[in-house]
């Protein structure tokens, strides 16, 4: 099964600065999906970004962008220009891009919680 | 317009006991998600639905545990014979589905087990 490992339990950073949230995984598939997700305290998952593992470019969502490295299996979120309402947990998740019954399945990170000083 | 709705927000029940779970997906979304979260961790696989037919339920812990979703629109997550273990967040999510569709959560239930 895949795995997905997020090493920093809790970040913080100062209103306005940048911050980078790190994320490893492991697969033996060449082809899938990566994702951001972002968990406040009312508890949905809201979509951040996702990334495409065949496309080279870098996604980017606004102040949000990743950097994918896949031969490293690394991909991390870079937060510009952090605002007080990005404070919440960020899970790391992977999604196969094979056909049949593991199409639904996300593997989540165990998260990292992101605090913003003012 | 209206995102996946789960009921209830929050259920607290004795050890042993029988619960169920509802969640409403978005209208017209045809693939339907089922996942745990524990305390601490991030949500862990239980079961996917297309349609009404359940397309991968591997990640069901045990027997006690069932989901349905007759028509192919709301969907019931059943616990039985409940234990303290099970005390968890319950999330459900739906897509449009397709790899390339991107999933959308509800809000879960906190289930607690006393």
């Amino acid at each position: 099964a895949q795995t997905v490992t997020q090493s920093q339990p809790e970040m913080s950073v100062q209103e306005a600065e940048t911050v980078t949230l790190s994320c490893t995984y492991d697969t033996s598939e060449s082809d899938y999906y990566l994702f951001w997700y972002k968990q406040p305290p009312s508890r949905q998952m809201i979509l951040v970004i996702r990334q495409e593992a065949y496309k080279q470019q870098n996604a980017t969502e606004n102040r949000f962008s990743v950097n994918f490295q896949k031969a490293a299996k690394s991909f991390s979120l870079k937060i510009s220009d952090s605002q007080l309402g990005d404070a919440a947990m960020y899970f790391c998740a992977y999604r196969s891009s094979g056909r049949g019954s593991t199409l639904g399945r996300l593997y989540f990170g165990r998260g990292t919680q992101l605090t913003v000083w003012p | 317009g209206a995102g996946v709705s789960q009921t209830p927000s929050n259920k607290v029940t004795e050890k042993g006991k029988y619960v169920e779970l509802r969640c409403d997906p978005i209208s017209g979304h045809t693939a339907l998600y089922w996942y745990r979260q524990s305390l601490g961790q991030g949500p862990e696989f239980l079961i996917y639905f297309q349609g009404t037919g359940a397309a991968d339920d591997s990640g069901l812990p045990n027997d006690r545990f069932f989901a349905v979703r007759p028509e192919g629109s709301v969907s019931t997550l059943k616990i039985q014979r409940t234990e303290r273990g099970d005390s968890a967040v319950y999330l459900c999510a739906s897509s449009l589905g397709g790899i390339r569709a991107p999933l959308h959560f509800g809000n879960g239930t906190r289930l607690t087990v006393t």
